[in-house]
């Protein structure tokens, strides 16, 4: 159970192109998702939390108007990576908790979004 | 504040040799600490949890960890290491009163030489 999948699985954009993650619960509801970055060789740094139905809260040093995030329904958030330049190009990781298991159950994290822009 | 510290971003072990990676947490109230695995170009994969039972905790691929409050550590052990356990392994810390929010270390690379 708690099972998180996340779409594509691998990217490659040019540069000023736009490109939307997609994060799903499949057997649960989730309220809140999380969205990390991964840069090669370091580890996941918390850019958002995604909440359904209201706006997402960032990170401080996040570019808001860049990683825009949406989450209209309780099963679905994406993070859409606006005006993409090379530096963007990073592993993106989505994760979520049940709400439905206790607070000790832990999260449920995708497979991660491998984005390149050229 | 809360706070996880990997110390070792680099550890290589023989084949059939223990493995010990390590982490330090820092945490204003009880935690609930993580372990979890990363294969290249994938998710994360959880190997155990400590939730306050007890304080060893055994989780998949024989992998455990002992939760000793006293020194504020959580690290995981495995008798011995196989070559398919050679990946990056990130230490995490969940409390309740921060949205619930993860907070990793900076995880620890595990090389397995034959």
């Amino acid at each position: 159970g708690a099972v998180v999948s996340q779409h594509p699985s691998r990217v490659i954009c040019k540069s000023g192109t736009s490109v939307k993650i997609e994060c799903r619960s499949l057997d649960f509801q989730a309220t809140t998702m999380f969205w990390y970055r991964q840069f090669p060789k370091q580890s996941l740094m918390l850019m958002a939390t995604s909440n359904e139905g209201s706006k997402a809260t960032y990170e401080q040093g996040v570019e808001k108007d860049k990683f825009l995030i949406n989450h209209a329904s309780l099963t679905l958030s994406t993070l859409t990576v606006t005006s993409a330049h090379p530096e963007d190009s990073s592993f993106y990781i989505c994760s979520a908790r049940d709400p439905g298991r206790g607070l000790n159950y832990g999260y449920t994290f995708g497979s991660g979004t491998r984005l390149t822009v050229v | 504040a809360q706070s996880v510290t990997q110390l070792g971003s680099h550890v290589s072990v023989s084949e059939g040799a223990l493995v010990l990676l390590r982490c330090n947490y820092s945490s204003s109230v009880p935690p609930y600490l993580f372990w979890y695995v990363q294969y290249p170009n994938q998710g994360l994969q959880l190997l155990l949890k400590y939730t306050s039972a007890a304080t060893l905790v055994k989780g998949i691929n024989g992998f455990e960890a002992e939760f000793k409050k006293s020194e504020t550590s959580f690290h995981l052990t495995k008798p011995s290491a196989h070559m398919s356990d050679a990946a990056e392994y990130f230490c995490a810390v969940s409390v309740t009163n921060t949205g619930n929010q993860f907070y990793f270390g900076t995880g620890t690379s595990l090389t397995v030489i034959p």
